[in-house]
């Protein structure tokens, strides 16, 4: 069965801090990955997309990594901020018609 | 430009009434899914539609639940009889597809919906 698992489910840490966010995958043959963020009330905002081929991908404060043969992603985010308070999600897709299979998110909460 | 959009953004209805979900996706982009998510729990797939193909209807819980897309616009997603279970956030997505090659997702924000 493929399915995605993250690691912390919660995580709280000070402001300024770096931090980074798991995600782990047990079918290694995918396609291609994305990591989205989720604000209370709203819908998913994608912050990255790695294709399968891909090592890693970065967007200003954010770089995800990709390991295929061991099954893991991981999101780094750097100098931490409250407006990175959010749920993060990491959805893998498996080039079975596009659909995403999602892992349960990791609740982030930046501290002032 | 404009993202995907989703109407209505909530939606309290009681058991045993049909409701009906509208998704407008990214102008030219050609896939377009369905996703719900139940609350405490991650998202689930439901249905996705690509060009003219038949659509991937492998994510549907029910035959209460169906979707029909017009061309490469406009989704709507129906549930009929609706039941408690059902209560959920239904998320829309469109993509650009090209060849076969699977690309990022947009998502829309989302219909609450609440089964009374």
């Amino acid at each position: 069965k493929q399915e995605v698992t993250q690691i912390p489910a919660a995580l709280s840490v000070p402001e300024g801090e770096n931090l980074v966010l798991n995600c782990s995958f047990t079918d290694s043959a995918i396609y291609n990955l994305q990591w989205f963020r989720q604000d209370p009330g709203k819908g998913l905002t994608s912050l990255l997309l790695i294709q399968s081929s891909q090592r890693e991908q970065t967007s200003g404060r954010l770089n995800a990594s990709l390991d295929k043969s061991s099954g893991r992603s991981t999101l780094y985010i750097a100098a931490s901020q409250p407006g990175d308070s959010a749920t993060y999600l990491c959805a893998v897709n498996y080039n079975q018609g596009g659909k995403l299979i999602f892992g349960q998110g990791t609740e982030l909460s930046v501290k002032p | 430009g404009a993202g995907v959009s989703q109407s209505p953004s909530n939606k309290v209805t009681e058991k045993g009434k049909d409701v009906e979900l509208r998704c407008d996706p990214i102008s030219g982009h050609t896939a377009l899914y369905w996703y719900r998510q139940r609350l405490g729990q991650g998202l689930e797939f439901l249905i996705y539609f690509q060009g003219n193909s038949a659509p991937d209807k492998s994510g549907l819980p029910s035959d209460r639940f169906s979707a029909e897309r017009t061309g490469e616009s406009v989704s709507t997603l129906t549930i009929q009889r609706t039941q408690q279970e059902d209560s959920a956030v239904y998320l829309c997505a469109s993509s650009l597809e090209v060849s076969g090659r699977y690309n990022e997702q947009f998502f829309g924000p989302g219909t609450r919906l609440t089964v009374l």
